[in-house]
C-alpha cells in the first residue's frame, strides 16, 4: 500500500499569516492527491483535489501544488476560521491513504 | 440535500461483533461508490473498505481484511459493515462517506456524522 507522511505534525500560526504544510507519498502518485480539511467532532471536508483543483465553495486563499511524491497545502493568509486539522490523501490506488494530519492552532 | 445516517455504533466486547448501517438520501444512492473510514479518538482517519455501486468490487484495509465486511441495498439506499472479531483497537468512530469523481481524479465528497464504536471489556 502507498504510505503518506506529511509534516509538520502540529504549528502554530496567527491570523494572517502564511502556512505551509507538507505531504509526501511514498511512491509516486502523480496528481492523485487530495487535502482535507477536519474541525473537532466534525467529520472531515474537501479542499482541495487532484493536487491543485480548488472543489466548489473554498476560500481561494487555500491552494495546493506538487505531482510525483512530493505536495504542499498552502494558506495564504490565515483566517479564525481555518484552525483545524488537515489531512492528505492518495486516490492514486483504490485503497486510499491518509497522511497523519496537521494540526494548525493558533500561536 | 446529500445525507448520510450512521447508526449501529455502541459498547461490544473483544471478540464480539456489531453491524454498522448508513442511510443515504438525497442523491442516487446506486450510481455511488461507497467507503467506510474510521477515526480513532484523538488519531487521524483511516480509510477501512470500499464497495463499487454495484457491489461488484470490494477493497479492505489490511488492518481489518478477514474480520469485517462490506455490503450494500440499493434498493433499501444503504450500507453497511459488519465488524466481527473486534479489537480494542478498533475502537473509533466509523463515518460512511462516498466516493465521488471529477474526471480522472476520486475523492470522497460526501460524509456521515459518524457513528462510535468502543471496543472494550
Amino acid at each position: 500500500d502507498i504510505q503518506m507522511t506529511q509534516s509538520p505534525s502540529s504549528l502554530s500560526a496567527s491570523v494572517g499569516d502564511r502556512v505551509t504544510i507538507t505531504c509526501r507519498a511514498s511512491q509516486s502518485i502523480s496528481s492523485y492527491l487530495n487535502w482535507y480539511q477536519q474541525k473537532p467532532g466534525k467529520a472531515p471536508k474537501l479542499l482541495i483535489y487532484a493536487a491543485s483543483s480548488l472543489q466548489s465553495g473554498v476560500p481561494s486563499r487555500f491552494s495546493g501544488s506538487g505531482s510525483g511524491t512530493d505536495f504542499t497545502l498552502t494558506i495564504s493568509s490565515l483566517q479564525p476560521e481555518d484552525f483545524a486539522t488537515y489531512y492528505c490523501q492518495q486516490s492514486y490506488s483504490p485503497i486510499f491513504t491518509f497522511g497523519p494530519g496537521t494540526k494548525v492552532d493558533i500561536k | 440535500e446529500v445525507q448520510l445516517v450512521e447508526s449501529g455504533g455502541g459498547l461490544v466486547q473483544p471478540g464480539g461483533s456489531l453491524r454498522l448501517s448508513c442511510a443515504a438520501s438525497g442523491f442516487t444512492f446506486s450510481s455511488y461508490e461507497m467507503n467506510w473510514v474510521r477515526q480513532a479518538p484523538g488519531k487521524g482517519l483511516e480509510w477501512v473498505s470500499y464497495i463499487s455501486s454495484s457491489g461488484s468490487t470490494i477493497y479492505y484495509a489490511d488492518s481489518v481484511k478477514g474480520r469485517f465486511t462490506i455490503s450494500r441495498d440499493n434498493a433499501k439506499n444503504s450500507l453497511y459493515l459488519q465488524m466481527n472479531s473486534l479489537r480494542a483497537e478498533d475502537t473509533a468512530v466509523y463515518y460512511c462517506a462516498s466516493r465521488g469523481a471529477y474526471g480522472d481524479y476520486e475523492v470522497i465528497d460526501y460524509w456521515g456524522q459518524g457513528t462510535l464504536v468502543t471496543v472494550s471489556s
